[in-house]
């Protein structure tokens, strides 16, 4: 159980572009999914979280215009990245919390973002 | 807000010895600590947790200790394999369901 999908798990786009990433959790409910950044060899770092049908919580530094983050369903979440640059290529994993079972995150496999 | 610090940041031990893996927070009001494992290319997985009124938690050949006093939590993995092999990140969390990472520990299990 606990299953959570990312799709897709890599995209190469072309910078001015930009690109969604869908995160699902597939046996389960999700009142609240986190989005995370990680760079190579580095921690997770938090970007946002979100609460299915409110608007999301940026961390500190994270553009919310950039980063538009939509949590439509108990379900579904999606990022998206608006007008990528290079500097926005890095690993992006979604994690979901299951209703009501507090602190408890199970993530999915990661998106591998390139921006040329 | 919460500061997470994870020792060591590499840890090679031979296969079937035991390889230890610590780390501190600092807001006194964290109350849940997991564990994940995260492999190359891959997202975390949950591999263990402990909230904060449990003092030791075990699952198979992996445990984790908490002194909440001491403000500092480990983990144990004992009889490791190569498959043990991971970067494996402590987290703590408090209010607001969100958890601080730690900076990882890449563990490598030499057969």
């Amino acid at each position: 159980g606990a299953v959570v999908s990312q799709h897709p798990s890599w995209v190469i786009c072309k910078s001015g572009t930009s690109v969604k990433i869908e995160c699902r959790s597939l046996d389960f409910q999700a009142t609240t999914m986190f989005w995370y950044r990680q760079f190579p060899k580095q921690s997770l770092m938090l970007m946002a979280t979100s609460n299915e049908g409110s608007k999301a919580t940026y961390e500190q530094g994270v553009e919310k215009d950039k980063f538009l983050i939509n949590h439509a369903s108990l379900t579904l979440s999606t990022l998206t990245v608006t007008s990528a640059h290079p500097e926005d290529s890095s690993f992006y994993i979604c994690s979901a919390s299951p209703s009501g079972i507090g602190y408890e995150q199970y993530f999915g496999p990661g998106t591998r973002l390139t921006v040329t | 807000g919460e500061n997470v610090e994870q020792h060591p940041s590499t840890l090679s031990v031979q296969e079937g010895d035991s390889a230890v893996i610590k780390c501190t927070y600092s807001d006194s009001a964290s109350n849940y600590f997991p564990w994940y494992k995260q492999e190359l290319g891959k997202g975390p997985q949950l591999i263990i947790d402990i909230r904060s009124n449990v003092g030791e938690k075990k699952d198979q050949r992996i445990a984790v200790t908490l002194n909440k006093t001491a403000k500092h939590f480990s983990l144990h993995i004992t009889e490791t394999q190569p498959e043990d092999s991971a970067v494996y990140f402590c987290a703590a969390g408090g209010g607001y369901q969100k958890v601080t990472f730690g900076t990882g520990t890449k563990l490598q299990v030499i057969p």
